[in-house]
């Protein structure tokens, strides 16, 4: 079941903050963050786990609530080269098949 | 360390034809995963390979076909191609498990005309 990401994009200008989020209807087991910058692979950022901590990445964050099956990734003070696409990415357990969501179009502008 | 590399960077094939992209994983990285990317959507996953076996598999039919190699390189065929194969097919490996996220290779473009 593909996680589903929302907004699906959103602007902003160089210096404020925004929330991507990301929601299963399947029990999640960990969830990665990838960046993707047009014509480019995706860019691991971080890994939650179930039963983990939040992790952050200089000013990229992010939180995991296996209860409600959802990751919220959280970008503060954004910066030019934050602009590209979001992708969260769930794996579902032992069966390991790994879904992407859509993706979150991210446009920071000067 | 080296990175993922994907061979070749572009491809153009007609309608029925086979064809074969490869992956050279990361060093030390022993999984190796295959994506398809439609323009404008996210990557959907193939299958995953995990010393030499598939270790799942996603929603593709049996012509898309895989192997693993001892040295963790990986292949990704794809028999009797249809005009709705054309992709972007990303190659990304990690840890066993993906504990540490999956490294990238910059993919191959496949166009079927």
């Amino acid at each position: 079941q593909q996680p589903v990401q929302s907004p699906q994009a959103v602007i902003l200008r160089e210096g404020e903050d925004a929330v991507i989020n990301c929601s299963s209807s399947k029990a999640l087991y960990s969830v990665h963050w990838y960046r993707q910058k047009h014509g480019e692979a995706p860019v691991f950022l971080m890994i939650l786990l179930k039963g983990g901590e939040q992790k952050g990445h200089e000013k990229i964050s992010a939180s995991f609530n296996e209860k409600k099956q959802q990751s919220s990734l959280y970008l503060t003070a954004s910066q030019l080269s934050y602009s590209g696409t979001y992708f969260c990415h769930n794996s579902g357990g032992s069966n390991y098949k790994l879904t992407f969501g859509k993706g979150t179009l991210l446009t920071v502008n000067p | 360390e080296t990175g993922v590399t994907q061979s070749p960077t572009h491809l153009i094939k007609t309608r029925g034809q086979q064809v074969t992209l490869r992956c050279s994983s990361q060093s030390g990285h022993n999984t190796v995963s295959w994506y398809q990317q439609a323009l404008g959507q996210g990557p959907q996953f193939i299958f995953q390979y995990y010393r030499e076996e598939e270790n799942g598999r996603g929603n593709f039919p049996p012509r898309f076909s895989g192997l693993q190699f001892p040295n963790y390189s990986s292949e990704l065929n794809v028999n009797a191609l249809e005009l709705d194969d054309s992709a972007l097919y990303l190659c990304a490996s990690s840890p066993p498990r993906g504990q540490l996220g999956y490294t990238f290779g910059s993919g191959t473009r496949l166009t079927v005309v």
